[in-house]
């Protein structure tokens, strides 16, 4: 068990909708970070926030969102899903930044019918 | 579980034998290296680390070698058990950027 905690661990829902995910980092942990997984791209860091604030951004879409809340849990924002969506997106956690260790939780697999 | 990518490579060995899985890294600037393993279901769990500053580091069964010059990392493990099946990936750290960088991935078969 990494700490990291993810929910839900499935969703699935339509082309159109709007979902977040939600993650609660390791105790002491002050940054997180999300990947989203898909089969054909691999692992793919899409946004990281550290002590609230976003601190680096990867290929994340303009219909994604994230942010870090005061008690340091994370949520993602996916609006206006695509069936390209789906995919496991996961989250990350370390003490700071930089060249440490990133912990992953188990992922949310969103399922876009 | 989902498979991680259907076309992999895959490297089988048998139970007992050491294991040796590469990745060849991109970044000439990287100085910081990951190896994770990923059981199927799961998110990727951190194994060992490595910073540019050093060429080997040994943990439990598990030893990390990175040459820089050819920009190449190895994972070695030792007396490759049944549970060590996954796949495994190696990811950089681009200059203390925050974000790392996913390889491909090695699926690693254990048979008895």
């Amino acid at each position: 068990d990494s700490g990291v905690t993810q929910t839900p661990k499935h969703l699935i829902t339509a082309t159109g909708q709007r979902v977040t995910l939600r993650c609660s980092p390791r105790s002491g942990d002050l940054s997180v970070y999300w990947y989203q997984q898909s089969l054909d791209q691999g692992l793919q860091f899409l946004i990281q926030y550290y002590n609230g604030e976003e601190r680096a951004k990867g290929n994340i879409l303009e219909r994604f969102s994230a942010q870090q809340f005061p008690d340091l849990h994370s949520e993602l924002n996916l609006s206006s899903l695509e069936l390209g969506d789906s995919a496991l997106y996961f989250c990350a956690s370390s003490v700071e930044g930089g060249n440490q260790p990133q912990h992953f939780g188990d992922g949310t697999r969103l399922s876009i019918l | 579980g989902e498979s991680v990518g259907l076309h992999l490579p895959t490297l089988s060995v048998q139970e007992g034998d050491n294991s040796i899985i590469n990745c060849a890294y991109s970044n000439s600037a990287s100085d910081y290296f990951i190896w994770y393993k990923q059981e199927s279901g799961k998110g990727p769990q951190f194994i060992i680390d490595i910073r540019s500053n050093m060429d080997k580091r040994q943990g439990q069964r598990v030893t990390v070698l990175l040459n820089k010059t050819v920009k190449h990392l190895s994972l070695q493990i030792a007396a490759t058990q049944p549970g060590d099946s996954a796949v495994y990936f190696c990811a950089e750290n681009i200059g203390n950027t925050d974000k790392l960088i996913f390889g491909t991935g090695t699926r690693l078969q254990v048979f008895p």
